[in-house]
């Protein structure tokens, strides 16, 4: 069991679709961050959020949209993905500061049809 | 800028063996260092970090790794290999500032029983 909870685990999603990925912590951490990864890659960050502010957007495409509501919950925003957007998405948490260790979900299985 | 370079994509060894995964970094300012394990399916677990002090880390699972600066090598070890120790491990740097982690490519790790 992870402290960071992930919803759904699995999603399958028609590139016409609209969804949500749900991301939540209750280990008081104000650093909270989204990564996708393909398989046999190593995470890739997508968006971090610093005490409920968008901190680092790494160029990624406007189909996906992240919100985070308060400190504990953070959400990504799918619409009109490709099927290349088929991944693992990851949520992780962290203290905000730079020596602590990032805290991870289990991640949302997502496929693209 | 900052990186870590893995040594071996995947590595093999028999199950009671010695497991030695390699980690480089670069770094221009002092380092965070951290090992992750990523079992299928699931998200990446912490298993040790290095941020100051004792340069020989002690993780769970029995695994340790040692900080040495001179090589700019975190190298990960364990004595004896288990089978459930199989997995993808994932070396990680975080420096001042940064407010994101960098990861390697990642080692797979197969237990020949």
């Amino acid at each position: 069991d992870t402290e960071v909870t992930q919803t759904p685990k699995h999603l399958v999603m028609g590139m016409t679709n609209k969804k949500s990925l749900k991301c939540e912590q209750h280990m008081g951490h104000r650093a909270m961050y989204w990564y996708k990864q393909k398989a046999k890659k190593p995470p890739e960050l997508m968006f971090v959020y610093s005490y409920e502010k968008l901190s680092i957007n790494e160029s990624v495409p406007s189909r996906f949209s992240p919100e985070c509501p308060n400190s504990s919950l953070l959400n990504l925003h799918l619409h009109a993905l490709q099927p290349e957007d088929s991944a693992l998405y990851l949520c992780a948490s962290r203290l905000a500061q730079d020596n602590s260790p990032l805290h991870f979900g289990n991640g949302t299985r997502l496929t693209v049809t | 800028a900052q990186s870590v370079t893995q040594l071996g994509s995947h590595v093999s060894v028999s199950e009671g063996a010695l497991v030695l995964l390699r980690c480089n970094y670069s770094s221009s300012v002092p380092p965070y260092l951290f090992w992750y394990v990523q079992y299928p399916n699931q998200g990446l677990q912490l298993l040790l970090k290095y941020t100051t002090g004792a340069t020989l880390v002690k993780g769970i699972n029995g695994f340790e790794a040692e900080f040495k600066k001179s090589e700019t090598s975190f190298h990960l070890t364990k004595p004896s290999a288990h089978m459930s120790d199989a997995a993808e491990y994932f070396c990680a740097v975080s420096v001042t500032g940064a407010n994101n982690l960098f990861f390697g490519t990642g080692t797979r790790l197969t237990v020949i029983p």
